[in-house]
Formats: structure tokens, C-alpha cells, sequence
């Protein structure tokens, strides 16, 4: 399976800043797709990036909060913009490997302060 | 659209007991099926999956899982559990065909006791 580098690993972010995740995954993938886990929660899915196309919000997520950039097929990046203390959650990029399955970067631990 | 729910958000269980977590979708159509593990301060870690074929499926660390269709339900089980075992374990699912979004179940917080 491929294999998902995500950075940074965690950080602590002042209110109404943002920060960059980054994931490169070691092969290329047609699909990947950015979570958010909530403290105690389940993963619920912000968009589906593709390459060379503009990426795919879920109910309740947008461009201007999580803006989603995928230059190529084994690079993706997610900010989180105009960060609140509601913000604070586990972030985790994912990439589809159709023979495979699902593979997770190992997440982003965002604290907002 | 697909669903997936866990029917226990917590299971105790002793060391070396057996244990089963609990699964079911719905979706109007054919599905994929995944559980995975995320230990304390981790990532998630794929246990095993359903794509086709035979309905008993085997995983690392001793898991396996078996799919019924006619009950849209994907149990997790283990015989014999350690206290390594001790994590969440999410159940997923995708409709079908590539590119589609996993889904994921409200997980299942196992904890092992000596």
C-alpha cells in the first residue's frame, strides 16, 4: 500500500491565523481526501481533492475556511484558515488505491489557543 | 446515501476473552467495507477489508470479520484479546466504485483488562 506523509504532526495556533497541512504520499493516487477528527469523535470528511480540478466540500465545510490545493497526483495540501478555538481537532489526509483501500496520513493534532 | 453505525460506542473485555464489535450500514448500493484501528495518539491503521469474494475476511493482529448481506452487517471479532488491543476501532464504507468517500461509523472504544 502506499504510503502517507502528513506534516506538521501537531501544533498550537493562535486564534485567527491559519496553518498549511501538508500530505505527500509516495505514489500517485487519483483520489485523496482530507478528514477532521473532532476530541472523543469519529472522522467526518471535509472534501475530496483530485488533481487538476477543483475539490469537493462536504455539507457544512467551505473553500474559504479549508481551502484545498492538489498540484499533482501525489501531493495535497489543506489550510485551515481564520483558526477559532473550534477549529482544534485531528486533521488527517487519505488516499484511495482502487486494488487496495483507503491509506491515512498518521494526522495533524491542531490546538487553537 | 451510505451510513454506517456502531452499535457500541464502548466495550470492556478481559484479557484472553474474545470479543465482537458490532457494524451495520445501509447503502442502496454494492459496498466496500473496512475496519481499522487507531491506537492512543495515532493514526489509522487498516485492520482489514471486504471488496468481493468470500464473505469471511482475515486481518493482521488476529481480527477477521465476516459480511452479510442480507443483514448489511460487517462484525469485527477476535478470540483472544491482549492488552495491546486496546484502541478505537472504526468501521467504514465506501459505495463501490473508486473515487467514492469512505464513510465512517461513530467507533468503538475497546479496553482490555488485565
Amino acid at each position: 500500500s502506499a504510503v502517507i506523509s502528513q506534516k506538521p504532526s501537531r501544533d498550537i495556533c493562535q486564534r485567527g491565523t491559519s496553518l498549511t497541512i501538508q500530505c505527500q504520499v509516495d505514489s500517485q493516487v487519483t483520489m485523496m481526501f482530507w478528514y477532521r477528527q473532532q476530541p472523543g469523535q469519529s472522522l467526518t470528511l471535509i472534501a475530496t481533492a483530485n488533481q487538476g480540478s477543483e475539490a469537493t466540500y462536504e455539507s457544512g465545510f467551505v473553500i474559504d475556511k479549508f481551502p484545498i490545493s492538489r498540484p499533482n497526483l501525489t501531493f495535497s495540501t489543506l489550510t485551515v484558515s481564520n483558526m477559532s478555538p473550534e477549529d482544534s481537532s485531528i486533521y488527517l489526509c487519505s488516499a484511495e488505491e482502487v486494488s487496495y483501500g483507503y491509506t491515512f496520513g498518521s494526522g495533524t493534532r491542531l490546538t487553537v489557543v | 446515501a451510505q451510513s454506517v453505525t456502531q452499535l457500541d460506542s464502548q466495550v470492556p473485555v478481559f484479557e484472553e476473552a474474545p470479543v465482537e464489535l458490532r457494524c451495520n450500514y445501509s447503502s442502496s448500493v454494492s459496498v466496500y467495507l473496512f475496519w481499522y484501528v487507531q491506537y492512543p495518539n495515532q493514526g489509522l491503521q487498516l485492520l482489514l477489508k471486504y471488496l468481493s469474494g468470500s464473505t469471511l475476511v482475515k486481518g493482521i493482529n488476529g481480527f477477521e470479520a465476516e459480511f452479510n448481506k442480507s443483514q448489511t452487517s460487517f462484525h469485527l471479532r477476535k478470540p483472544s484479546v491482549h492488552i495491546s488491543d486496546t484502541a478505537e476501532y472504526f468501521c467504514a464504507v465506501s459505495e463501490g466504485d473508486a473515487g467514492n468517500k469512505l464513510t465512517f461509523g461513530g467507533g468503538t472504544r475497546v479496553l482490555v483488562k488485565p
